[in-house]
């Protein structure tokens, strides 16, 4: 059974700073890995999708690896701003046909001014 | 153009209750999807529908959970005799097969 992990579950830092967040699977056997983004009371934003065999993806500000073998993908963000608070999610689809998404219970990202 | 939307926003219900929840999807999308999510944790899965048919109901917990999606558009969530331990947000996704999956909003389920 697929089981996703992200570490740390909350993280603080000061405007400005990189970061990265990270997120681990158990089977590598994967079809595609997403990160989202959710905030208060709303649902999920997504963000990137990464294909089982890219290695990364990049969107503006936002860079997400993944490295399937190791059953890591981390998310990179730049030059962090007050507005990317929210929560932070990682969901991967299994390979072999199954649709749904197995997601890790999230970080916690405060951006502080 | 219209992402995917869900009603109510909020249902407030007594133990033993039914209710349902309403997902409308991104046009053309003929995958959806119904998510559960607890306060602090990330959603979990509980039904899938390629068109009119629900092609993976492995997540539903027990048999008071049930959906519809009967014109391959719009689906319900339907919980019969409610507990408590039901009490979360409910989730809608809709794609393309293959595709990413957009997120409504969702249902808050509180049960008194």
């Amino acid at each position: 059974k697929q089981e996703v992990t992200q570490i740390p579950a909350a993280l603080s830092v000061p405007e400005g700073e990189n970061l990265v967040l990270n997120c681990s699977f158990t089977d590598s056997a994967i079809y595609n890995l997403q990160w989202f983004r959710q905030d208060p009371g709303k649902g999920l934003t997504s963000l990137l999708l990464i294909q089982s065999s890219q290695r990364e993806q990049t969107s503006g500000r936002l860079n997400a690896s993944l490295d399937k073998s190791s059953g890591r993908s981390t998310l990179y963000i730049a030059a962090s701003q007050p507005g990317d608070s929210a929560t932070y999610l990682c969901a991967v689809r299994d390979a072999g046909g199954a649709q749904k998404l197995v997601f890790g219970q999230g970080t916690r990202l405060t951006i502080n001014p | 153009g219209a992402g995917v939307s869900q009603t109510p926003s909020n249902k407030v219900t007594e133990k033993g209750k039914y209710v349902e929840l309403r997902c409308d999807p991104i046009s053309g999308h003929t995958a959806l999807y119904w998510y559960r999510q607890s306060l602090g944790q990330g959603p979990e899965f509980l039904i899938y529908f390629q068109g009119t048919g629900a092609a993976d109901d492995s997540g539903l917990p027990n048999d008071r959970f049930f959906a519809v999606r009967p014109e391959g558009s719009v689906s319900t969530l339907k919980i019969q005799r409610t507990e408590r331990g039901d009490s979360a947000v409910y989730l809608c996704a809709s794609s393309f097969v293959g595709g990413p999956q957009h997120f409504g909003d969702g249902t808050r389920l509180s049960i008194l």
